[in-house]
Formats: C-alpha cells, structure tokens, sequence
C-alpha cells in the first residue's frame, strides 16, 4: 500500500506570502493519479488539482501543482484571506488503492 | 450542474448499521463512480470505497472490506452506503463524492473527487 506524507503539518503564513505545500509518496506513482483538494472548516473538500499539475474548473491560478515519482508540490503563489484551510493531496486510480494525505493547515501567522 | 445531496445525520448504537444516501440531482449518474469519503473528527480524509454503476462493480478499502456495503439505483439515480457492527471509532462526517471512471480487464479506477456531497454525521454512542 502505497502511503501520502504530507509536510508541514501545518504552515503559518501571512496574506500575500507564497505557500509551498509537500506530498511524498512511499513508492513511485505516476503523476496521472496525483490530487490536491482544499477544505474549509464545516465544508465538503474541493479540488484544486488533478494530474499532479491540471487546475480544476474554476480554480484561481495563483493555485498550482508540479512533481513526479515521488515528490509533488502545491503551490499557492499569493495567499488570499480565503485560501486559509487545509489541505490535502490524493492517490487515485486503480481500485481499492485510493488514499490520502494526513493534510497540510495553512493557517495565518 | 450535478449535485450529490445527502441524507440526514444519524445517532446510532454501537452494534447497529447505518445506511447513508447520496442522491445526484442535475447530471449523469451512472457513467460515473460514487466514492464514499469519511473523515473522523479532527482527523483526515479516508477513502471507504466505490460503486461504477454503468459496470455494476463496487470496491472497497480492505479496512473497510467486511463492513462496508455500497449499493446504486440507477432509477433514482442514489447511491447508498452501509457500515455495520458500528463502534465509537465509526463518528465521522461521511461523504459521497462523484469522479470520473475507467475499466481495463478486472481492474477498475477511480478518477479525481470533482463534486463532493455536503456528508452526513453518523454519530455511535451508546
């Protein structure tokens, strides 16, 4: 079972600072299968990010995703008051091996 | 615009089943998959399992394997979910997520989560 390590736990930064959020697989994946999502406190999580670098609809573009194998990275250039939430990149792809991160809060310093 | 509207929350006792629904309104249903989603309080997202009902597979994590059971009505366009022999550890927002879905041979995939229910407690207490 491949396993998500998401860095840091959490991030304290101000509005308009650049965020830089990791996500570590413990084995090689193909880029394809790599998610980021946003939630919010009492909210469903959105998507951001689909393979590992692709916006979701609507999706500002100060949001962007790179990596591969097994290192991959959201960057958030310019952090607006509501891009404070938590994070969280995904496995997806072949069946039953769909997994999450533990999650990255970007919290306001 | 597709929407996943879920049912109400649940108080259950330990031992009990509970069984969520998840209706698309909007949207296609059945060309998708319905992943199930549960997050314990404070704590992160886990995948449970799917249904594709266009190829009336379902698949489960194995923690969940034995529990678990993911039901789809095409008519009504509602996904279901079931988990048994609750336990405390079972208190979490449940979410149904819609994503995109592909066969080759015996192995199914699922996509990325792109429209999310707004879950639904489950609460076990005794």
């Amino acid at each position: 079972e491949i396993v998500l390590t998401q860095s840091p736990g959490t991030l304290s930064l101000s509005p308009g600072e650049r965020a830089t959020l990791s996500c570590r697989a413990s084995q090689s994946v193909s880029s394809t299968y790599l998610a980021w999502y946003q939630q919010k406190p009492g909210q469903a999580p959105r998507l951001l990010i689909y393979g590992a670098s692709s916006r979701a609809t609507g999706i500002p573009d100060r949001f962007s995703g790179s990596g591969s194998g097994t290192d991959f990275t959201l960057t958030i250039s310019r952090l607006e008051p509501e891009d404070f939430a938590v994070y969280y990149c995904q496995l997806y792809g072949r069946s039953p091996s769909l997994t999450f991160g533990g999650g990255t809060k970007v919290e306001i310093k | 615009q597709v929407q996943l509207v879920q049912s109400g929350a649940e108080v259950k006792k330990p031992g009990s089943s509970v069984k969520v629904s998840c209706k698309a309104s909007g949207g296609t249903f059945s060309s998708y998959a319905i992943s199930w989603v549960r997050q314990a309080p404070g704590q992160g997202l886990e995948w449970m399992g799917g249904i594709i009902p266009i190829f009336g597979t379902t698949n489960y994590a194995q923690k969940f394997q034995d529990r678990v059971t993911i039901t789809a009505d095409k008519s009504t366009s509602t996904a279901y979910m079931e988990l048994s022999s609750l336990r405390s550890e079972d208190t979490a927002v449940y979410y149904c997520a819609r994503g995109l879905a592909a066969a080759a041979g015996y192995d199914y995939y699922y996509y990325y989560m792109d429209v999310w229910g707004k879950g639904t407690t489950v609460t076990v207490s005794s």
